[in-house]
């Protein structure tokens, strides 16, 4: 079963414009991760947010995170064409658990010049 | 270049069929996962493996077996093979177990016709 679910699973903006993206998940976690993923390519690492941490910033990325509501927030400022992919959550579930690194079935962004 | 290498980039095969698909980890990593990604069910975890042991299992086909040889490169194997099993497979890889970011392969196309 799909751990993390994206919201929205489309948006389009315009260049310069930020971008937000929301990933909700349904059990305990150790982290939360968000990956990129261009048309047909491999998926390549964002960002990786620790349960106890509540926000972390990678140049133009923000993640939030909110244990309480099973919640996780992407940020992209000042989009750009090139950000253009489809973006995903992945939850590393509590040891034990029967399932890892579970993938949302993404946000696809479309950044228009 | 994620350092994760997965042969043949495509593959087209008949029903009924079988195909090994190859992963090579990046170098020193033992965690390697298989993913199976098509356009009516996202990403879907299969199977998680560490130092040549399974560590997790997802929605993995009776059909679909998998292992992690000593030299750490990994083998996806599919059989009787049905149209619906057509779709993108990509392999990560981590340096552990859990806690640490996942670097994918540029995934094998596969169709069956």
């Amino acid at each position: 079963s799909q751990q993390g679910e994206e919201d929205p699973q489309a948006l389009s903006i315009q260049e310069g414009e930020n971008a937000t993206m929301n990933c909700s998940y349904k059990t305990s976690i150790n982290n939360l991760q968000w990956y990129r993923q261009n048309s047909g390519r491999g998926l390549v690492h964002l960002i990786l947010i620790r349960s106890n941490e509540r926000e972390k910033h990678s140049g133009r990325l923000r993640v939030t995170l909110d244990t309480s509501k099973k919640s996780s927030s992407l940020l992209i400022t000042a989009s750009r064409a090139a950000d253009t992919a489809s973006y995903f959550c992945a939850t590393d579930a509590i040891k034990g658990g029967s399932e890892k690194l579970v993938f949302g079935k993404g946000t696809k962004l479309t950044v228009n010049p | 270049d994620s350092g994760v290498t997965q042969t043949p980039k495509h593959l087209i095969t008949a029903t009924g069929q079988r195909v090994t698909l190859r992963c090579s980890p990046r170098s020193g990593d033992l965690s390697v996962y298989w993913y199976q990604q098509s356009l009516d069910q996202g990403l879907q975890f299969l199977i998680q493996y560490y130092n040549g042991e399974e560590r997790a299992k997802g929605n993995i086909l009776e059909r679909f077996s998998a292992q992690q040889f000593p030299d750490l490169h990994s083998e996806l194997n599919l059989s009787s093979l049905e149209l619906g099993d057509s779709a993108l497979y990509f392999c990560a890889s981590s340096a552990r177990e859990e806690d640490t970011e996942a670097f994918f392969g540029q995934g094998t196309r596969l169709t069956v016709v």
